[in-house]
C-alpha cells in the first residue's frame, strides 16, 4: 500500500522517560512533517524536513528532536517526557511540486504521559 | 503569524439538512486553501483551492474560495450520518518552507 505509516499507534509512558515515534512514507515525497494535535483537536506544525534537511522548526521544546535518516523516514525522539506532551502526533508528507500541495497524513500516534 | 479561523466550532443537524462551514484566513505567501475531514484517525483530503470563484465539487460536497475577502466555504447538501466528523480548513503558505496552517475545525454531528 502507498501510504504514510507511523509506529507505534499508542504509547503510554511515565514522566521523565525518553521515547521515539517512527514514520515512513513510500509516496516518493521530498518533504515530511510532524504535527501535534492537542485534546481540543487543534493541529499545529512542529517540524518539516525536505530531503533530510530541517526546514521548519516551530517553537518546540528542545526535548523534541526529529531525525531524518533518508527522505522516506522522519522519526521523532522526545526526551524527559512531561504530562503536557500527551497528544496525538501525526506524521505527514507532501510532494515539492504542484499547486498547494496537499499533505498526506499517517494515522497518528496517541502519546499518553502519566 | 499565519491565522486560520473556522466557524462554527460545532454544529448539530438532522439527516437531509444542508450545512455551510466557514473558513477565513490571514497568511503571508498564500499558495492554497485545503479542506480535510477527520473521523477517528488521520485527516483525509477533500479539496484544494487555489483560484477565486471556481467551485470544486465532489458528490454532495462543494467548496469555493474568495481570495479577495480571504475566506472559503464548504457546503454539504443532503447530509448523512456518515458525514459526522471534524472538518478542518488549512492554508498552505511559504516556498521552500511550505507548511499547512490549520484552523481549529468544525465538529459536525448529523443525527438520524
Amino acid at each position: 500500500d502507498t501510504a504514510v505509516s507511523q509506529t507505534p499507534k499508542y504509547l503510554v509512558t511515565q514522566m521523565g522517560n525518553d521515547k521515539s515515534i517512527k514514520c515512513e512514507q513510500n509516496l516518493g515525497h521530498d518533504t515530511m512533517y510532524w504535527y501535534k494535535q492537542d485534546s481540543k483537536k487543534f493541529l499545529k506544525i512542529m517540524f518539516s524536513y525536505n530531503n533530510k534537511e530541517l526546514i521548519i522548526n516551530e517553537t518546540v521544546p528542545n526535548r523534541f528532536s526529529p531525525k531524518s535518516p533518508d527522505k522516506a523516514h522522519l522519526n521523532l525522539h522526545i526526551n524527559s517526557l512531561e504530562l503536557g506532551d500527551s497528544a496525538v502526533y501525526f506524521c505527514a508528507s507532501s510532494p515539492d511540486s504542484g499547486q498547494g500541495p496537499a499533505l498526506h497524513f499517517g494515522n497518528g500516534t496517541r502519546l499518553t504521559v502519566t | 503569524e499565519d491565522k486560520v479561523v473556522q466557524s462554527p466550532l460545532s454544529l448539530v443537524v438532522h439527516e437531509g439538512d444542508t450545512v455551510t462551514l466557514n473558513c477565513s484566513y490571514e497568511v503571508t505567501n498564500f499558495r492554497s486553501l485545503l479542506w480535510y475531514k477527520q473521523e477517528k484517525k488521520a485527516p483525509t483530503f477533500l479539496f484544494m483551492l487555489t483560484s477565486s470563484g471556481i467551485e470544486k465539487k465532489s458528490g454532495r460536497l462543494s467548496s469555493i474560495l474568495d481570495k479577495k475577502e480571504l475566506f472559503s466555504i464548504l457546503n454539504i447538501t443532503a447530509t448523512q450520518t456518515g458525514d459526522s466528523a471534524i472538518y478542518l480548513c488549512a492554508v498552505g503558505s511559504g516556498g521552500s518552507n511550505y507548511k499547512l496552517t490549520f484552523g481549529k475545525g468544525t465538529l459536525l454531528t448529523v443525527n438520524p
